[in-house]
């Protein structure tokens, strides 16, 4: 079966600097989702993107954060300057139709 | 909007026993309902989808969820739970027809503790 894969599996990065996290959503879905989980709290949404632009994005989504689909085939979440409230576990997902597949998430550690 | 609320945040139950996972929601507008496992350690799988037609829904591993649009509830149960059952259990939902978004709203988690 056709999966969604993250890489890094875990990402250790200082405070300040810039993380790119990798998503290849399962081939020939047309809608992308970023979502985080902070240690011990519900998983939340931060962005949609279809038809090569943000559909729709979150409080959390401020302008330190980016989404790129470069090349067909990889989906990024990029955080421009790190702050220790970033880490977390980072979840890439993809659909046509209901539900949405998941990654196994990327852990994101912010030093 | 929507809301989605687990008020266990953690069910302990002993090997065999029957258990119920508890969802409840929140909407102006009709969902799509879902159920997500996280074992630890690893992602989200899904578990159970609610998209139309019949209100109980069944997974390949005995569980299985009945959607109940009067009480806005969307209940996870398994008659005999196995120790491999142990996980982080999420309830979802999405609204039908949220176009090129249909993000999905997670409630807070109910961790399944499975003792011998």
């Amino acid at each position: 079966e056709p999966e969604v894969t993250q890489t890094p599996s875990h990402q250790v990065t200082q405070m300040g600097q810039e993380v790119i996290l990798r998503c290849v959503p399962i081939s020939n879905h047309l809608y992308f989702y970023w979502y985080r989980q902070i240690l011990g709290q519900k998983v939340e949404f931060l962005v949609s993107f279809y038809n090569n632009e943000i559909s729709e994005k979150s409080e959390i989504f401020d302008d330190q954060f980016s989404v790129e689909r470069p090349d067909g085939s990889n989906f990024t979440l990029k955080i421009r300057s790190t702050k220790l409230e970033d880490s977390a576990m980072y979840f890439c997902a993809s659909r046509n139709n209901q539900p949405q597949h998941f990654g196994d998430g990327t852990r994101l550690s912010i030093l | 909007a929507q809301s989605v609320t687990q008020l266990d945040s953690q069910v302990p139950v002993f090997e065999e026993a029957p258990v119920e996972l508890r969802c409840n929601y929140s909407s102006s507008v009709s969902v799509y309902l879902f159920w997500y496992v996280q074992y630890p350690n690893q992602g989200l799988q899904l578990l159970l989808k609610y998209l139309s037609g019949s209100t109980l829904v069944e997974s390949i591993n005995g569980f299985e969820a009945e959607f109940n649009k009067s009480q806005t509830s969307f209940h996870l149960r398994k008659p005999s739970v196995h120790i491999s059952d142990t996980a982080e259990y999420f309830c979802a939902v999405t609204p039908l027809g949220g176009g090129a978004t249909n993000k999905l709203i997670f409630g807070t988690g109910t961790l399944l503790a499975v003792q011998p």
